[in-house]
């Protein structure tokens, strides 16, 4: 079973539109750390965001918003007023511990987001 | 630059050969993560390391092997290659300690032909 689902595979937004990508996960620990990354058409993999199971607070970074909701296992990120250089894979991911207290990240399969100018 | 370092950049080989792929995590890392991305497929976890042991394992054929030296570098194996085996490899660092975020270096972009 996925740990970590991203629906849409692929979305098409006009410059200057918002765009929310959509990430549920699941998982059976308390703790757990959640993660966005970014991978534009050079193919590097860029971290945008770490947040933590007990801190439900909504994050804002500039056009960037993250909100976090564990009633409903979901971490959205929200592009607002999109621009072509927003245009990349994004991938959500989830951080466990194992059992024997080590790192242990899943990633979603990725959304593609095409901006058009 | 996110201070890992993979070499080489592209390799292009050929059906039935053996690679050899490189990694140096960022400086204090002691976590070493080897990632698959193809085409069809996303991030695909194949192995961690954590201070020169074998940590982890996901989704790794028998054909491939890693290690993590003394230095902290790792190297990826891969042998009997197939033209399947065409991806992106990716190597990653974090400090090791559980939540930290992994740092990616810029892949190996490997083409069996």
């Amino acid at each position: 079973a996925q740990k970590v689902t991203q629906a849409q595979t692929e979305i098409s937004v006009v410059e200057k539109e918002d765009v929310t990508l959509d990430c549920v996960y699941e998982t059976r620990d308390t703790t757990y750390y959640l993660f966005w990354y970014k991978q534009p058409p050079s193919g590097e993999l860029v971290f945008l965001i770490r947040r933590n199971s007990f801190d439900e607070q909504n994050e804002i970074s500039g056009r960037y918003s993250w909100n976090f909701q564990k009633s409903t296992s979901s971490f959205n990120f929200t592009i607002t007023a999109s621009q072509v250089v927003d245009s990349a894979v994004y991938f959500c991911a989830l951080s466990e511990a194992d059992s024997g207290g080590y790192q242990k990240v899943t990633f979603g399969i990725g959304t593609k987001l095409q901006v058009i100018p | 630059d996110s201070g890992v370092t993979q070499t080489p950049k592209h390799l292009i080989t050929a059906t039935g050969q053996r690679v050899t792929l490189r990694c140096s995590p960022r400086s204090g890392d002691l976590s070493v993560y080897w990632y698959q991305q193809s085409l069809d497929q996303g991030l695909q976890f194949l192995i961690q390391y954590y201070n020169g042991e074998e940590r982890a394992k996901g989704n790794i054929l028998e054909r491939f092997s890693a290690q993590q030296f003394p230095d902290l570098h790792s190297e990826l194996n891969l042998s009997s290659l197939e033209l399947g085996d065409s991806a992106l490899y990716f190597c990653a660092s974090s400090t090791g300690t559980v939540y930290n975020e992994q740092f990616f270096g810029p892949g190996t972009r490997l083409t069996v032909l």
